[in-house]
């Protein structure tokens, strides 16, 4: 085990409405980077947040928004929920930005219907 | 762009046995790390190993090994004395080596199945 863990492990929401999904990073590290991952598909990038602040995003539109906290834990938010939001949300740990040793959750399966 | 492509789906291999995964890359960056990971059903990816762009070795970890051809740009898996414990989906990633984020990027994947 990585010692990042992630809550919930599983969601269901309607579509529209708003979900938070938490990351505790493994401890010693101040980085964490949200992925996106659909059924059958590589995870893809999110953004990064690194001492509390955004460090990088990639192709998502604003309504997914992260939050990192003094102890280095993380929140994903996304609001309007849409089907194709459906997804494992997996975040990584490290101990900077430029590390190249990423230590993954085990991942929230987020289902919207 | 940077893009990692996996042609491989699915794949079989007897236990005990090697099986080689493939992974080609593209990218204009002179600098870039390659991984590979592996994700059993529980969802959580876990590292296997990495290399870098400037290593002159192949990387080692255990019973994996990364076949490096930077001209072909292929950074293939070899996974020698296959296990049952092997079966699960396996990536192969790019860290972008020009931003500052640490940023991966995924490939498809491939699903390997061990039979005992």
């Amino acid at each position: 085990e990585t010692g990042v863990t992630q809550s919930p492990t599983h969601l269901i929401k309607t579509r529209g409405q708003q979900v938070t999904l938490r990351c505790s990073s493994q401890s010693g590290h101040n980085t964490v980077s949200w992925y996106q991952q659909a059924l059958g598909q590589g995870p893809q990038f999110i953004f990064q947040y690194y001492r509390e602040e955004e460090n990088g995003r990639g192709n998502f539109p604003p309504r997914f928004s992260g939050l990192q906290f003094p102890n280095y834990s993380s929140e994903l938010n996304v609001n309007a929920l849409e089907l194709d939001d459906s997804a494992l949300y997996l975040c990584a740990s490290s101990t900077g930005p430029e590390s190249y040793e990423q230590y993954f959750g085990p991942g929230t399966r987020l289902t919207v219907t | 762009a940077q893009k990692i492509t996996q042609t491989q789906p699915g794949m079989f291999v007897q236990e005990k046995e090697a099986v080689t995964l493939d992974c080609t890359y593209d990218t204009s960056d002179p600098s870039y790390g390659l991984f590979w990971y592996k994700q059993p059903s529980s969802g959580e990816m876990i590292f296997l190993i990495y290399q870098g762009s400037y290593d002159q070795q192949n990387a080692t970890e255990g019973r994996y090994s990364l076949n490096f051809q930077k001209a072909r740009k292929s950074a293939n898996l070899v996974i020698s004395a296959s296990q049952l414990g092997d079966s699960a989906m396996y990536f192969c990633a790019m860290r972008d080596g020009a931003g500052n984020t640490g940023k991966l990027i995924f490939g498809q994947g491939t699903t390997l199945q061990v039979k005992p």
